[in-house]
């Protein structure tokens, strides 16, 4: 499985945005990438995920740049809501447009938010 | 629509003992995936069913074994429990199956194990 490379930790302000960056430049073609965020106490929740081309929900938006060897996760407005461990994970995408069930964790971007 | 639910939340066990953990996925998921959390090792798959049939596994011993009922429930066991079988486990289902729509997986709160 390709590999993700995220800072341990980052600090961000109230009401500021938050740029979480990811690097995995052995991404295949195929691999999809995928965020989730685990809270405390909490278990991990999907925050967004993307292909190619830049996507945005109502929680955040993903920047993937152009050669696909890294992303970005873009909170808008950070709230201490959002302070959690954000995990950056691709998936193989499979025959049929999806992809493979299970997710690799790695050890993730610890996020904390000060008011 | 009701979230996985995870029973049961806390559990106490000895070593040697055996444990069972049970998980109802969101209606409609007929994928259930396990994890095992803990603080040494993170978030670790174990095992994925998809219409009662494993279909993925991760590196564990065969003292972790699963199954999934034909209404999707899952149950997790785990047998001679070792002290290092401590951990958070995590439940998380999907709408697998559905062509060109991508996996989402959906995680119910966890079952805290302490081992004694």
């Amino acid at each position: 499985d390709a590999k993700t490379t995220q800072p341990n930790s980052m600090e961000s302000n109230e009401e500021e945005p938050v740029h979480l960056p990811c690097n995995h430049s052995t991404i295949s073609g195929t691999d999809y990438i995928h965020w989730y965020r685990q809270l405390p106490s909490q278990g991990p929740e999907y925050v967004i995920h993307g292909l190619t081309s830049n996507v945005n929900n109502r929680m955040a938006s993903l920047a993937i740049a152009e050669d696909r060897k890294s992303s970005t996760l873009i909170l808008h407005r950070a709230t201490l809501r959002d302070a959690a461990v954000y995990y950056c994970i691709l998936k193989i995408r499979i025959n049929y447009g999806g992809s493979q069930g299970n997710l690799i964790f790695g050890k993730g971007t610890k996020l904390s938010v000060k008011p | 629509k009701a979230g996985v639910t995870q029973t049961p939340r806390y559990l106490i066990k000895t070593r040697g003992q055996q444990v069972t953990l049970s998980c109802s996925p969101i209606s409609g998921h007929r994928s259930v995936s396990w994890y095992q959390q803990t603080p040494g090792q993170g978030l670790q798959f174990l095992f994925e069913y998809f219409s009662e049939t494993q279909r993925n596994k991760g590196n564990f011993p065969g003292r972790f074994s699963g199954r999934q009922f034909s209404n999707s429930r899952s149950e997790m066991n785990v047998s001679t429990l070792e002290l290092g079988d401590s951990a958070l486990y995590l439940c998380a289902s999907s709408s697998m199956g559905y062509r060109g729509r991508e996996n989402i997986q959906y995680f119910g709160a966890g079952t805290r194990l302490s081992v004694l």
